[in-house]
């Protein structure tokens, strides 16, 4: 067990609506990370959190958006959903020494998303 | 920005020997360097890692070497065990910023 929970495991849903997927980081952990994991794909990094702010911003789509709140939980709102978006979506944490990140991320187990 | 090539996307050893999986990175400035192993139904977890002022790394039946001219690195998993079977994932980290290769299926054969 990684310490991150996310929330719900598994989502089906139709094209065009929107959903949101939630995250809780290790205790003590400053900063989430959203990764996409698409059928064959590697992880593809979408965006990143420190202590509520936007810190890194990668292949994310204009239709997704994310945010961290006071209490260090993140959600990851996808909208007008479409049937390449059907993937896996992982949260993870990192331990930061100062702002430093040390390089280990801790992964949770995943939201699987089906569009239909 | 980085980019990361993984091979092989697939590899079947008989148990007890050995696997390497080879990445190549693009961005001489990546400074760290990950792999992880994603068991099905689980997320990514972190096995080893080495940074780029070491040429080796070996932590009982895996090690990780690096080659900072080449742009590549390397993980060996020796004496292989059937619970070794997973995805395994390199990443190179930029400006603390990991970038994943595109996985290898490891199956290890009874």
């Amino acid at each position: 067990d990684s310490g991150v929970t996310q929330t719900p495991k598994h989502l089906i849903t139709a094209t065009g609506q929107r959903v949101t997927l939630r995250c809780s980081p290790r205790s003590g952990d400053l900063s989430v990370y959203w990764y996409q994991q698409s059928l064959d794909q590697g992880l593809q990094f979408l965006i990143q959190y420190y202590n509520g702010e936007e810190r890194a911003k990668g292949n994310i789509l204009e239709r997704f958006s994310a945010q961290q709140f006071p209490d260090l939980h993140s959600e990851l709102n996808l909208s007008s959903l479409e049937l390449g978006d059907s993937a896996l979506y992982f949260c993870a944490s990192s331990v930061e020494v100062g702002r430093v990140n040390t390089g280990e991320l801790f992964f949770g187990e995943g939201s699987r998303l089906t569009v239909l | 920005g980085e980019n990361v090539e993984q091979h092989p996307s697939t590899l079947s050893v008989q148990e007890g020997d050995s696997a390497v999986i080879k990445c190549t990175y693009s961005d001489s400035a990546s400074n760290y360097f990950p792999w992880y192993k994603q068991e099905l139904g689980k997320g990514p977890q972190l096995i080893i890692d080495i940074r780029s002022n070491v040429g080796e790394k070996k932590d009982q039946r895996i090690a990780v070497t690096l080659n900072k001219t080449a742009k590549h690195f390397s993980l060996h998993i020796t004496e292989t065990q059937p619970e070794d079977s997973a995805v395994y994932f390199c990443a190179a980290s930029l400006n603390e910023k990991l970038t994943f290769g595109t996985g290898t299926r490891l199956t290890i054969i009874p």
